[in-house]
């Protein structure tokens, strides 16, 4: 009964291949988030989609394509991925935009070789 | 621009000391500040969240404070605990569209049992 649950975990990839991270949340919330965890544990958010909408879009690469076929999903898509982009994704939700708490997925832990 | 700083980036305490975390932000036009926290390997669990027109939230043995004025937020651990040992993140909520939420880098608590 996770709440917010992406997949995979763990994901090790070569420079220039296209992967894809899945997120779902099963509480109901309207609001859905991306953010990048670097090397240095610093958050930041990428993506936020409210009612399948995209609301904010960070200054981050056209190679990352977040979509969201409904409330409850939202994945990301990487095309030729690169070492930098090596770092744990986190997905979250909320209901509203950011005025209830937070809800985060356990990250996925990407690396690019 | 927004920038949330939290001070100590590290701290060890024995068992049973009473402890305060602080967060500063610069701009002080936010909807709301959280404290989450992370455990290794994990995503981020929300504490507390504390709305701009509040000054405090109390849960357990948590209590956070917020002084919108001077920028500045204090989460006050009572009695802590070896499960305590986890990464604290405070985070505040912007508005003006889109509603981006900045996270500070996070303070390293260890509570030696």
């Amino acid at each position: 009964d996770t709440a917010v649950s992406q997949t995979p975990k763990y994901l090790v990839t070569q420079m220039g291949n296209d992967k894809s991270i899945k997120c779902e949340q099963n509480l109901g919330h309207d609001t859905m988030y991306w953010y990048k965890q670097d090397s240095k544990k610093f958050l930041k958010i990428m993506f936020s989609y409210n009612n399948k909408e995209l609301i904010i879009n960070e200054t981050v690469p056209n190679r990352f394509s977040p979509k969201s076929p409904d409330k409850a999903h939202l994945n990301l898509h990487i095309n030729s991925l690169e070492l930098g982009d090596s770092a744990v994704y986190f997905c979250a939700s909320s209901q509203g935009q950011g005025s209830s708490p937070l809800h985060f997925g356990n990250g996925t832990r990407l690396t690019v070789t | 621009k927004q920038e949330v700083t939290q001070i100590p980036a590290a701290l060890s305490v024995p068992e049973g000391e009473n402890l305060v975390l602080n967060c500063s932000f610069t701009d002080s036009a936010i909807y709301n500040l959280q404290w989450f926290r992370q455990d290794p390997g994990k995503g981020l669990t929300s504490l507390l969240l504390i709305q701009s027109s509040q000054r405090e939230q109390t849960s357990g043995r948590l209590n956070a404070s917020l002084d919108k004025s001077s920028g500045r937020s204090t989460l006050y651990i009572a009695a802590s605990q070896p499960g305590d040992s986890a990464t604290y993140l405070c985070a505040v909520l912007l508005g003006g569209g889109g509603f981006k939420t900045i996270f500070g880098a996070g303070t390293r608590l260890f509570v030696k049992a």
